[in-house]
């Protein structure tokens, strides 16, 4: 199985409202990855979580706020986005410490009004 | 610095011919490629990859050639096949950790 699950598919949200990505995997993959993807360009990493624990943040905004509660699970809290945030959010796993094993979910697209 | 580059935005194949991808890469700690296949509004499909130590490496349809000592690998694809149109992503990693470094990309047209 090399799975990666995502929820929604698609999210419409307002810029007060708080909502959540969901990302579960069940590869035994100790490291779990969210990207952000705009239109024709490619994936910018956001967090990476080693052994649930953050191990990465590549200078995100405090309106993302990533959350691992097991070793299968990745969720993104979302609170007052901007329209500009609007994007693919992609949710990625790996063996621990071996980028090259990546798989990506199918990923959530997300509009912020 | 862009270290992975993809210089070619848009290839138009005939269906059934070869599809020749390219990509350069400037960093030479990089170990590993690969290759990713993206349609519109769905995450990214790993394709194929390559150890630094080889120059070959195929898996039916697909072959990625590496040349180390000019900075460049391709990918094959043959014969091209209709559901081949896709975006493809090249990436590297360097050594043990978590960073993929892309390339921004080749849009595959393949034309019946």
């Amino acid at each position: 199985d090399t799975e990666v699950t995502q929820t929604p598919k698609h999210l419409v949200m307002g810029m007060t409202n708080k909502k959540s990505l969901k990302c579960e995997q069940h590869m035994g993959h100790r490291a779990m990855y969210w990207y952000k993807q705009k239109a024709k360009k490619p994936p910018e990493l956001m967090f990476v979580y080693s052994y649930e624990k953050l191990s990465i943040n590549e200078s995100v905004p405090s309106r993302f706020s990533p959350e691992c509660p097991n070793s299968s699970l990745l969720n993104l809290h979302l609170h007052a986005l901007q329209p500009e945030d609007s994007a693919l959010y992609l949710c990625a796993s790996s063996q621990e410490g071996q980028a090259e094993t990546q798989y990506f979910g199918p990923g959530t697209r997300l509009l912020v009004l | 610095d862009q270290q992975v580059k993809q210089n070619s935005p848009s290839l138009s194949v005939q269906e059934g011919r070869i599809s020749i991808l390219n990509c350069d890469y400037t960093n030479s700690m990089f170990d590993y490629f690969l290759w990713y296949k993206k349609y519109p509004a769905e995450g990214p499909t790993f394709l194929i990859s390559i150890s630094s130590i080889k120059d070959k490496n195929e898996d039916g349809r697909f072959t990625v050639f590496l040349n180390k000592s000019a900075k460049h690998l391709s990918l094959h694809i043959v014969p091209s096949q209709p559901g081949d149109s896709a975006v493809y992503f090249c990436a590297a990693s360097a050594g043990s950790g978590y960073q993929l470094i892309w390339g921004a990309g080749t849009k595959l047209i393949i034309k019946p």
